[in-house]
């Protein structure tokens, strides 16, 4: 296991709706990435957060949005939610940025399910 | 554009059997490849990272991975199967060149060891 924590664990919401959801990240890491993952599908990155700076966006719209925290924990914010957003959200932190080398470790998600 | 393509949905191996699971890549620059395991309704764990030198990667549970640059592949490989190894699979790319170094998954596969 490693010492990250997504809560909630389960979250149900209706079409239009905004939610938050939240990650701590494991003890020492300053970097927070955030991604979508969808039945039967990988892991999609929405983005990453160092050190309290957004430090990367993948091709997701202005409605997903995010904050990192000055002790590294962070948030993923979707507002008017569509039924497409339906899917587990994964939290996954690392210790640095060293140029795409460094290793990820994931929480273990939270499953979103838009009615 | 990088992508990634894991041309198994699934991948069915006797226990005691040796196991393959296929990637392949397509990055501009050089890649940082990464295997990652995803046991159900968890996160994904770590098994290796390819960033440069030695070709033979070993990592975790017995696991290794051979990067083969003229065929653009990552295959992950055990000598033995275990049927603790059934889950579901994923290879990841990044691009060193153009600085974002945003990760690109693959679909997964399934890997079922029967007893």
């Amino acid at each position: 296991e490693t010492g990250v924590t997504q809560s909630p664990t389960h979250l149900i919401k209706t079409r239009g709706q905004q939610v938050t959801l939240r990650c701590s990240s494991q003890s020492g890491h300053n970097t927070v990435s955030w991604y979508q993952q969808a039945l039967g599908q990988g892991p999609q990155f929405i983005f990453q957060y160092y050190r309290e700076e957004e430090n990367g966006r993948g091709n997701f719209p202005p409605r997903f949005s995010g904050l990192q925290f000055p002790n590294y924990s962070s948030e993923l914010n979707v507002n008017a939610l569509e039924l497409d957003d339906s899917a587990l959200y994964l939290c996954a932190s690392s210790d640095s940025l060293a140029g795409g080398q460094e290793t990820q470790y994931f929480g273990p998600g939270t499953r979103l399910l838009v009615l | 554009a990088q992508s990634v393509a894991q041309p198994e949905d699934q991948v069915n191996v006797a226990e005691g059997n040796p196991l393959t699971v296929k990637c392949t890549y397509s990055v501009s620059g050089n890649p940082y490849l990464f295997w990652y395991v995803q046991y159900p309704n968890r996160g994904l764990q770590f098994l290796l990272k390819y960033i440069t030198g030695d070709n033979l990667v070993k990592g975790s549970y017995g696991f290794e991975a051979e990067f083969n640059k003229s065929q653009t592949s990552f295959h992950l490989k055990k000598p033995s199967a275990l049927v603790s190894d059934s889950a579901l699979y994923f290879c990841a790319v990044r691009d060193t060149r153009g600085g974002s170094y945003i990760p690109t998954f693959g679909r997964g596969t399934s890997l079922i060891v029967h007893p």
